[in-house]
């Protein structure tokens, strides 16, 4: 079946411009997660959601950060007036369910964003 | 410090032998527990899952936990050039999001 699924794969923007990134879950997971990920470093907690619901923002840098999930399946990673140090692989991952006993992540191929 | 700790390495085992992979936590109420291995430039993939003290075993890999300790361990057996990857630890509460550490880059030597 098809797996999570991410566009672009890769960005280049230029320092203070708007992005959006894409992830288009599994079918039929309820959770999906946005993580960042620099070289040598592990995947980076950013946000999580549960249905249509934001569970967790905790990972959220600042107020540039946003992202939503308005039916609940394909979600959207907003970065306004981006920054060079925002430059980094965003990888999306979803899983059947979240909470007690958690079911594990299937990530995407990631996008791969470079800011200028 | 880290909530979830793992030796940097490079970590290189000849083919054949035994690789083994450790990795610490802080948070006392994490209840899950998760190995992933990612090849260089690509997305991080399961490798195994464990949610209760002891050992779990899937094929060549072996993962075991011990709560008490807050230390959770993969063992690669008859290693592979083709195991050559870094090994991302990540770690659960109930609350949802998985925490990861910095990853162990395995290499393993024809």
């Amino acid at each position: 079946g098809a797996g999570v699924s991410q566009t672009p794969s890769n960005k280049v923007t230029e320092k203070g411009k708007y992005v959006e990134l894409r992830c288009d879950p599994i079918s039929g997971h309820t959770a999906l997660y946005w993580y960042r990920q620099s070289l040598g470093q592990g995947p980076e907690f950013l946000i999580y959601f549960q249905g249509t619901g934001a569970a967790d923002d905790s990972g959220l840098p600042n107020d540039r950060f946003f992202a939503v999930r308005p039916e609940g399946s394909v979600s959207t990673l907003k970065i306004q007036r981006t920054e060079r140090g925002d430059s980094a692989v965003y990888l999306c991952a979803s899983s059947l369910a979240g909470g007690a006993n958690n079911s594990p992540l299937h990530f995407g191929n990631g996008t791969r964003l470079t800011v200028t | 410090q880290k909530e979830v700790e793992q030796n940097s390495g490079p970590l290189s085992v000849p083919e054949g032998a035994i690789a083994s992979l450790n990795c610490t936590y802080s948070d006392r109420v994490s209840q899950s527990f998760f190995w992933y291995r990612q090849y260089s430039g690509k997305s991080p993939e399961l490798i195994m899952s464990i949610y209760s003290n002891g050992d779990k075993e899937d094929g060549r890999f072996t993962a075991q936990l011990n709560k008490a300790s807050q230390y959770v361990s993969l063992l690669i057996r008859d290693s592979q050039p083709s195991d050559s990857a870094t090994y991302l630890c990540a770690v659960s509460t109930n609350a949802g999001k998985s925490t990861f550490g910095d990853g162990t880059t395995l290499t393993v030597k024809p």
